[in-house]
């Protein structure tokens, strides 16, 4: 496909269950960023990736979160114990550039409800 | 740090009618500025970005909006509204080395109304 795809479209985890997302950005796009969006609000950053290294990983909340890309493709954001407050859509965008200003392409996000 | 308040939750508008939504931001250091713009159930997408040059910039949908940096407001307009306007407008700011390291506001929420 030409866009962002990302998996599960919806996912329901009971507390303490640990979850993955996935995000397949589109074709030779360097950079990756995940957001995480509660509802109501404007999306927040969580990391990023050139390529297969993650430059930042300032928004992660807590050392539940964990984010790889290990071949500078593919990125599975992966999140331990799930609590309520995890709650959110969980947006993953690419782009094309590595640096400076490149547009952001967006996926449709997964929607995780922790129950 | 940086931050962006959009000051309006919710705007109603009847068709055909103009419209503008508000954004402020604040910073210390100078940053690009974004409109984004979120269908239901879908991913966001730009609607216009000032990087730099005129302060009036152009977006896709008939959008425009205009850089005022010594009020730091980014404000969106819209002459003339459809009904498939109707979604979630976000505005955005990024330093300028962090291009997609994107901050958010909170969202105005745009209803046209037949």
């Amino acid at each position: 496909g030409a866009g962002v795809s990302q998996s599960p479209r919806y996912k329901v985890a009971k507390r303490g269950q640990d979850v993955a997302l996935r995000c397949d950005p589109i074709s030779g796009h360097v950079s990756l960023f995940w957001y995480q969006q509660a509802l109501g609000q404007g999306p927040e950053f969580l990391t990023y990736f050139q390529n297969e290294a993650q430059l930042d990983k300032s928004g992660l909340p807590s050392d539940r979160f964990f984010a790889e890309r290990p071949e500078g493709s593919v990125s599975t954001l992966k999140i331990q114990r799930t609590q309520q407050e995890d709650s959110a859509v969980y947006l993953c965008a690419s782009s094309l550039g590595g640096a400076g200003f490149s547009p952001l392409h967006f996926g449709n996000g997964t929607r995780l409800t922790v129950t | 740090a940086q931050s962006v308040t959009q000051l309006d939750s919710q705007v109603p508008v009847f068709e055909e009618a103009p419209v503008e939504l508000r954004c402020n931001y604040s910073s210390s250091v100078s940053v690009y500025l974004f409109w984004y713009v979120q269908y239901p159930n879908q991913g966001l997408q730009l609607l216009l970005k000032y990087l730099s040059g005129s302060t009036l910039v152009k977006g896709i949908n008939g959008f425009e909006a205009e850089f005022n940096k010594s009020q730091t407001s980014f404000h969106l307009r819209k002459p003339s509204v459809h009904i498939s306007d109707t979604a979630e407008y976000f505005c955005a700011v990024s330093l300028y080395n962090q291009g997609g390291k994107l901050i958010f506001g909170q969202g105005t929420e745009l209803s046209v109304k037949p």
